[in-house]
């Protein structure tokens, strides 16, 4: 069993940056594959990127491109998403979850969420 | 990119009754690569369908999904009140990964 816990709530200015952590336990997240979606309020849900394991490497959406970095620590089992240049438009609940490795590569397991909340 | 377009944005029904949501994709999906999700206020995204037709662990077999290609549904046989929430697919067999806008299953 997976269990995903993320960071806090954070407030940032626009121009800002938000670093947003997600602890995996169960696991070890080099068994992995973590991915990063986002939910601003009332609105539906947004892949942001994530690690492929058939390409090897971390793929972005384009909207994020140049804006966004995925990194993890295996050394604490702990997946990073920082997004820079923060505006109003990235008020959102930032979610971390990990595709299935055994089935199809679907997302199963989900962090609770971390609210990122960029305002003056 | 895919776009998921689901139908309807909301569902009016009464617990016991049939709900039937679709999800219709711009172009087709590999492998069937289709997933359902429901979720609740102030909760994660909980797995519902995989593959299309696949029911996740611990999921009741009330819940059933099917379809190919562009058109895919998910249904509820008989809603139970801890049913009513929105419900979300996603395709994954294309990058990049796109989820639809949406359905809210609401009591009547």
């Amino acid at each position: 069993q997976v269990h995903l816990l993320q960071s806090g709530a954070e407030v940032k200015k626009p121009g800002a940056s938000v670093k947003v952590s997600c602890k995996v336990s169960g696991y070890t997240l080099s068994e992995l594959a973590i991915h990063w979606v986002r939910q601003a309020p009332g609105k539906g849900l947004e892949w942001m990127g994530g690690f492929d394991p058939e390409e090897g490497e971390t793929i972005y959406a384009q909207k994020f491109r140049g804006r966004l970095t995925l990194t993890e620590d295996t050394s604490t089992d702990t997946a990073y998403m920082e997004l820079r240049w923060l505006r109003s438009e990235d008020t959102a609940l930032y979610y971390c979850t990990t595709v299935n490795q055994w089935l199809a590569p679907f997302f199963d397991y989900w962090g609770q969420g971390t609210l990122v909340t960029a305002s003056s | 990119e895919i776009v998921l377009t689901q139908s309807p944005g909301t569902l009016s029904l009464s617990p016991g009754e049939r709900a039937t949501l679709s999800c219709r994709a711009s172009q087709s999906v590999s492998s069937s690569y289709l997933a359902w999700y429901q979720q609740k206020p102030g909760q994660a995204p909980r797995l519902v369908i995989y593959t299309a037709i696949n029911r996740a662990t611990g999921i009741p077999d009330r819940f059933s999904g099917s379809g190919s290609g562009t058109d895919f549904t998910l249904t509820i046989s008989r809603l139970e009140p801890d049913d009513f929430a929105v419900y979300y697919c996603h395709q994954y067999g294309s990058s990049p990964r796109t989820f639809g806008q949406g359905t809210k299953v609401e009591v009547k």
